[in-house]
């Protein structure tokens, strides 16, 4: 499976854009880009997800290089309840597809 | 938000004993999951299911069984539990659009197993 990797943590102050990146050299030309959050004692959530084109929602909006090798989840203006744990996941073909969760990335928001 | 619940909550039991988590669900989707979470690890997924009594393995289903007899139903059983077994687990489910890899997956909120 295609691996992700991101930073372990990074900070942000309230109302700032937030600029989360994640790597994934490995992409395969059929993986869709996912990113989930999980606040403290919460399952995960889902976020967003694209295959090529960037994608925009009421959440956050999601930058995908033109190469694939990359993404960044871009929240626009952070806010306390945004501090949480952000995992960038591939999702590959197939009726069993699954998702592998790494570790993901600590964003804190600073008031 | 989807219709998942989780039973129970929070679970304390003796090892060596049968432990069944249940996860219910009441959107009607293919595909459901189960994960469990560890300081350190973070989400990693036990087993998963592809429909009624279709399941197979995840990264770390050692000591897991699983079964899915009906739709809105996916229950996850340790035979004789064990205390590496102490975490919380998360159940998931996902749609089956056109393309399946495609949806997103939806989580229940936990249930919080200590095995002592």
């Amino acid at each position: 499976d295609a691996k992700t990797t991101q930073p372990n943590s990074m900070e942000s102050n309230e109302e700032e854009p937030v600029h989360l990146p994640c790597n994934h050299s490995t992409i395969s030309g059929t993986d869709y880009i996912h990113w989930y959050r999980q606040l403290p004692s919460q399952g995960p959530e889902y976020v967003i997800h694209g295959l090529t084109s960037n994608v925009n929602n009421r959440m956050a909006s999601l930058a995908i290089a033109e190469d694939r090798k990359s993404s960044t989840l871009i929240l626009h203006r952070a806010t306390l309840r945004d501090a949480a744990v952000y995992y960038c996941i591939l999702r590959g073909p197939g009726a069993n597809s699954k998702l592998t969760f790494g570790k993901g990335i600590t964003l804190s928001v600073r008031p | 938000d989807a219709g998942i619940t989780q039973s129970p909550r929070h679970k304390v039991t003796e090892t060596g004993t049968p432990v069944t988590l249940r996860c219910h669900q009441t959107e009607n989707h293919r595909y459901m999951y189960w994960y469990r979470q560890d300081p350190g690890h973070g989400l990693r997924l036990i087993h998963y299911s592809y429909g009624v009594k279709d399941t197979d393995k995840g990264e770390v289903s050692d000591g897991y069984s699983v079964s899915r007899s009906k739709t809105e139903d996916f229950l996850l059983t340790l035979e004789s539990a064990t205390s590496s077994q102490t975490s919380v687990y998360f159940c998931a489910i996902s749609e089956s659009y056109r393309s399946s890899y495609n949806s997103p997956l939806h989580f229940g909120n936990g249930t919080r197993l200590t095995v002592t």
